[in-house]
């Protein structure tokens, strides 16, 4: 089974401009999350979806947002960027909820590289 | 609200010795716990879970961890380090989120 992929895996944009980072979970996943994590602050929860909807949703600016397709593929975007954006961002995907032995495991990708300049 | 403490920044062990990463939770209830590990420039592997029952989860790659509710602890031990299990490794409670701690660097010495 394919495990969870991120496109792109790196990217450089400038201050102001927006970015959007894709993700697609495991196959029969339809839960996803999405984390950034840098030297200074670790790994932060941004939100999580399921069948396209927000479930929850980490302390970050309205500049982060998030959405959820019909195939359980996520996107996020950040608007006005800004240096301090500069991170890795993973996405997680794990089982539907409600299966005690997968609560909550998630299985990560890769992430995506983002340099704001 | 729930937090992850991992007390140690840096550890450095040589291979074939025994490693032991320190774990601390904070949650009114007994939490789901986690231990992932992350090499450089990838993302997080699981390495083993705990939801309940048998204290001693056994993982991945020979990992353990022993639940100490007593000590809200949650602690990662492997009887001899391979150098390839020179990584960052990060501890995580699973709530309405995932909390993770501020991980762990291991360096493995020859």
């Amino acid at each position: 089974k394919a495990g969870v992929t991120q496109t792109p895996r790196y990217l450089i944009k400038t201050r102001g401009q927006q970015v959007t980072l894709s993700c697609s979970p495991i196959s029969g996943h339809r839960s996803v999350s999405w984390y950034q994590q840098t030297p200074g602050q670790g790994l932060q929860f941004l939100f999580e979806y399921f069948s396209e909807t927000q479930r929850n949703k980490g302390n970050f600016p309205g500049r982060f947002s998030g959405r959820q397709f019909s195939n359980s593929r996520s996107e996020m975007n950040v608007s006005t960027l800004e240096l301090g954006d500069s991170a890795l961002y993973l996405c997680a995907s794990s089982l539907p909820p409600g299966g005690r032995s997968s609560y909550n495991e998630q299985f990560f990708g890769p992430g995506t590289r983002l340099t704001v300049l | 609200a729930q937090s992850v403490t991992q007390p140690d920044i840096h550890i450095t062990v040589s291979e074939g010795a025994s490693l032991e990463l320190r774990c601390n939770y904070s949650y009114g209830a007994t939490p789901y716990l986690f231990w992932y590990v992350q090499s450089p420039g990838q993302g997080l592997q699981l390495l083993l879970k705990y939801f309940s029952g048998d204290t001693l989860v056994q993982g991945i790659k020979g990992f353990e961890a022993e639940f100490k509710r007593s000590q809200s602890s949650f602690n990662l031990r492997k009887p001899s380090v391979h150098w390839s299990d020179a990584a960052e490794y990060f501890c995580a409670v699973g709530v309405s989120d995932m909390r993770f701690g501020a991980g762990t660097r291991l360096t493995v010495k020859p």
